[in-house]
């Protein structure tokens, strides 16, 4: 088990700019979540796949963020034309199929727009 | 809005202590409870999950859950500045398979 991985750790952007991260879950793992947590807050849903299908996104997500899961294997979650409101830790968890599994989450990429 | 509630503290005790943290949650379909310990600049780790009323004990930590009440409890038994962290109540939406986070409660312990 190698855990749910990552990339990149930090990023460091201009606002305006595009970006994308990357995340590989447990391989085992059929359901991947994106989040998003700011300081002092608890993590934020954003959206979720059942291996390559997008099941659900948050109401509150932004046209300009978007996700796939091509394959039901790794995941990228994508943010065009950044915002200084963008800036926020972006957790990527997995879980089983298996009822009331919990979530796995990577290390997350910490996102800064300048 | 499915709403999971934590007081954001913190929560000090000294070393050796029990910590008790505390959860309350607004969905009674909710299905799955979990703690998940949180250190600055990291991400959320596991530590206990709960599924049924009653309590649940693993190692130095134990989690309470009354349904009927809507509350979620953590205790941690002889408490070491190592548990100092964050630490984040989670639901599980069976029927969705969404999981809301509460706020986090910062736990200091003392030496």
């Amino acid at each position: 088990d190698t855990g749910v991985s990552q990339d990149p750790r930090h990023k460091i952007t201009k606002r305006g700019q595009n970006v994308t991260f990357r995340c590989d879950p447990i391989s085992e793992h059929n359901r991947l979540y994106w989040y998003r947590q700011t300081l002092g807050q608890g993590p934020e849903f954003l959206t979720y796949f059942q291996n390559e299908a997008q099941l659900e996104k948050s109401r509150l997500l932004s046209d300009r963020f978007s996700a796939e899961r091509p394959k039901g294997s790794f995941s990228t979650l994508e943010i065009q034309r950044t915002e200084q409101g963008d800036s926020a830790m972006y957790l990527c968890a997995s879980s089983s199929l298996v009822g009331g599994s919990p979530l796995h989450f990577g290390n997350g990429t910490r996102l800064t727009v300048t | 809005q499915k709403e999971v509630e934590q007081n954001s503290g913190p929560l000090s005790v000294p070393e050796g202590a029990i910590a008790s943290l505390n959860c309350t949650y607004s969905d009674r379909g909710s299905q799955s409870f979990f703690w998940y310990r949180q250190y600055s600049g990291k991400s959320p780790e596991l530590i206990m999950s709960i599924y049924s009323n009653g309590d649940k004990e693993d190692g130095r930590f134990t989690a309470q859950l009354n349904k009927a009440s809507q509350y979620v409890s953590l205790l941690i038994r002889d408490s070491q500045p190592s548990d100092s962290a964050t630490y984040l109540c989670a639901v599980g939406d069976g029927r969705f398979n969404k999981f809301y986070f509460g706020s986090g409660t910062k736990l200091n312990v003392k030496p």
